[in-house]
């Protein structure tokens, strides 16, 4: 069974800085089918980036996706205000088919 | 424009069977590659896939609830819905149900969940 461990847990950062967040799989991800979803309290969460590095419809491009085999990262370039949450990755193609990280806090410092 | 809304009952009893509902609009799961899929969260736990149905019936269930679960659609009311068996207090959780379908790269395609619902929180307590 595939397991994602992000890192660091919480991120504490300022508007207009670069955060810059892990994703490690215990297992290679299937071709690389990694995504990352913001989540924002009381919401539902949001698909930012799929196949490790495109960004999905409407995603602004300050966020970025890299990484293959086990190593992934997320980099929102400058924080804007909405752009604290927390954000996890997930693989697809491994077993379980879908599994998540545990989340990345991005809040305010 | 998609969106998808979970029913259900907030509170179920220990041993007892839920049964949650995803009403959906502005897509058929009919239509190929396409599917709906169950994602719980625990308070301060991660997400945690639970099942998926494709537009061919075709149902894919996470192997560690694999006995518990029932996942079926009726497309002709736009829901698919979900029965978890033998309910226990660590079933506690929002359950969601999400909208995927088929993106393309290269000879190959994943699933990811790009619509989500807001989600159904159900306690189990007796």
């Amino acid at each position: 069974e595939i397991v994602l461990t992000q890192s660091p847990g919480t991120l504490s950062l300022s508007p207009g800085e670069r955060a810059t967040l892990s994703c490690r799989a215990s297992q290679s991800v299937n071709n690389n089918y990694l995504a990352w979803y913001q989540q924002k309290p009381g919401q539902a969460p949001r698909l930012l980036i799929y196949d490790a590095s495109s960004r999905a419809t409407g995603i602004p491009d300050r966020f970025s996706g890299s990484g293959s085999g086990t190593y992934f990262t997320l980099t929102i370039s400058r924080l804007e205000p909405e752009d604290f949450a927390v954000y996890y990755c997930q693989q697809f193609g491994n077993s379980p088919l879908w599994t998540f990280g545990q989340g990345t806090k991005v809040e305010i410092k | 424009q998609i969106t998808l809304k979970e029913s259900g009952p907030t509170l179920v009893k220990p041993t007892q069977t839920l049964t949650l509902t995803c009403s959906f609009s502005g897509f058929s799961i009919s239509t190929s590659g396409v599917g709906v899929g169950w994602i719980r969260q625990s308070p301060g736990k991660a997400l945690e896939w639970l099942a998926l149905i494709y537009w061919d019936n075709d149902k894919r269930y996470s192997p560690s609830l694999k006995t518990r679960l029932t996942i079926t659609k009726d497309t002709s009311k736009n829901q698919v819905v979900l029965t978890m068996t033998n309910m226990d207090p660590v079933d506690t959780a929002t359950y969601s149900c999400a909208h995927t379908r088929r993106y393309f790269r290269g000879s190959g395609w994943a699933y990811y969940f790009d619509y989500w619902g807001q989600g159904s929180l159900v306690t189990v307590a007796s």
